[in-house]
């Protein structure tokens, strides 16, 4: 199982962070949960929100009001979209497999800096 | 709110060993399955420990995990320290509505 993020490097304040996360070698629509954790430069991991292939959705309740995350099966990846960001967005992004309370496969990460 | 405290750091020579606690905040942690992940600077986290004390194929057993409900704590326990286990280490768990939460993170240095 692989996973991939892409996205933009650098989004202004008050703009969206939109990212995608690539699985490989595994259909989504198989099962598990899929997660969305990020972490500060020289700071500790922080979990953003969960979703089901059926588009259930589990947010962290500090996020939520400025989060959707979405899943596009036929693809075979999801999609996390924070809106309003400010410098504290900025953070390595990571997406994950959640398989039964445990993250079994990771992505590299992807660095998202918030700045003008 | 349910809370996971770590160590900020602890230190340990080659060869010995090494816990790291997880304290839960209030509640049970025995609750919920802890996780622990080992992440090395510049990679992603990697799983050593899930459901409290189970091993994934590829971790040595010198890694462990417990819990103990009359501290209601979690620890990782690691033996026969190697100078590759320097990293930090993450305690994770879940609360009551099925959200995720991570301790701290505990820097482990190997000197």
């Amino acid at each position: 199982v692989q996973l991939r993020e892409s996205g933009p490097g650098l989004v202004k304040p008050s703009e969206t962070l939109s990212l995608t996360c690539n699985v490989s070698d595994y259909s989504i629509s198989s099962g598990y949960y899929w997660v969305w954790i990020r972490q500060p430069p020289g700071k500790g991991l922080e979990w953003i929100g969960s979703i089901y292939h059926s588009g259930r959705t589990f947010y962290n309740p500090s996020l939520s009001s400025r989060l959707t995350m979405s899943v596009d099966t036929s693809k075979n990846q999801f999609s996390l979209r924070l809106r309003s960001v400010t410098a504290a967005d900025t953070a390595v992004y990571y997406c994950a497999r959640d398989r039964e309370y445990h993250f079994d496969y990771w992505g590299q990460g992807a660095l998202v800096t918030v700045s003008a | 709110n349910f809370m996971l405290t770590q160590p900020h750091s602890v230190s340990e020579s080659p060869g010995k060993t090494v816990t790291i606690s997880c304290t839960g905040s209030s509640g049970s942690i025995a609750s919920n399955y802890v996780q622990w992940y080992q992440q090395r600077p510049g990679s992603a986290p990697t799983i050593v420990i899930y459901e409290n004390k189970q091993r994934p194929s590829g971790v040595p057993d010198r890694f462990s995990g417990s819990i103990d409900s009359s501290s209601n704590s979690a620890s990782l326990t690691i033996s026969g320290l190697k100078t590759e286990d320097e990293a930090d280490y993450y305690c994770q768990s879940y609360d009551s509505t099925n959200h995720v939460l991570f301790g701290g993170g505990t820097k482990l240095t190997v000197l």
